[in-house]
């Protein structure tokens, strides 16, 4: 069956930098791309970006460009989401959802999603 | 930014039928997906490519699209269907994801 399963909880100061993992199982990785979705406390879901873990390509947001980095390890089945220059409003639960379709065009929608992670963001 | 439009609450009665919809300008071309999220779970996909049930989803969860709306139906609304519902879609350009609003779904 399909899992993802991703890192624990995470507290960081303003400024700072944080990377969760997403590991999957149960499917042939490298056929499904991946995304990432947050949810702010008590607020709706938002989209942050995209990757492809069979060639690591990537797309995100243009609301975080140049704050995002999204990577994987094949070797591992494991993506990874990278979010630096943290501040206040990124105080929320961080997602990783599989893509719908296999192959090398992505639907743009979610089947699978790991049970989240919250970043939490404080001085 | 491009919007999808959701009301922010639906209340029914146990066995009356729920009405949440979604609206955005892409969406005569764009295909819209919903989902359902109770407290503390993740969402859960209940309609894909407007109208199609994924394997698991009770019949009574059916969609529609006219427009610039598309629309997620509960037919005989039951106590657990008690959630938040998100629509979502992606913009003219095919590239970004984007969610509406949620609506929460009260059965009275």
């Amino acid at each position: 069956q399909v899992q993802l399963v991703q890192s624990g909880a995470e507290v960081k100061k303003p400024g700072a930098s944080v990377k969760v993992s997403c590991e999957a199982s149960g499917y042939t990785f490298s056929n499904y791309h991946m995304h990432w979705v947050r949810q702010t406390p008590g607020q709706g879901l938002e989209w942050m970006g995209i990757i492809n873990p069979s060639d690591g390509s990537t797309d995100c947001a243009q609301k975080f460009q140049g704050r995002i980095t999204m990577t994987r390890d094949t070797s591992s089945s494991t993506v990874y989401l990278e979010l630096t220059s943290l501040r206040s409003e990124d105080t929320a639960l961080y997602y990783c959802a599989r893509d719908r379709d296999a192959g090398t065009t992505a639907s743009r929608s979610f089947d699978f999603w790991g049970q989240g992670t919250l970043v939490t963001v404080s001085s | 930014s491009y919007e999808l439009t959701q009301p922010p609450s639906v209340s029914v009665s146990p066995g009356q039928t729920a009405r949440i919809t979604c609206s955005g300008d892409a969406l005569p071309k764009k295909y819209a997906y919903w989902y359902q999220q109770k407290p503390g779970q993740a969402p859960v996909v209940v309609r894909y490519k407007d109208s199609e049930r994924p394997s698991g989803i009770p019949e009574r969860f059916s969609g529609s699209s006219s427009g610039t709306t598309v629309t997620l139906t509960i037919s005989g609304v039951q106590a657990e269907d008690e959630a938040d519902y998100y629509c979502q879609s992606i913009d003219s350009s095919g590239l970004y994801v984007f969610f509406g609003g949620g609506t929460k779904l009260t059965v009275l």
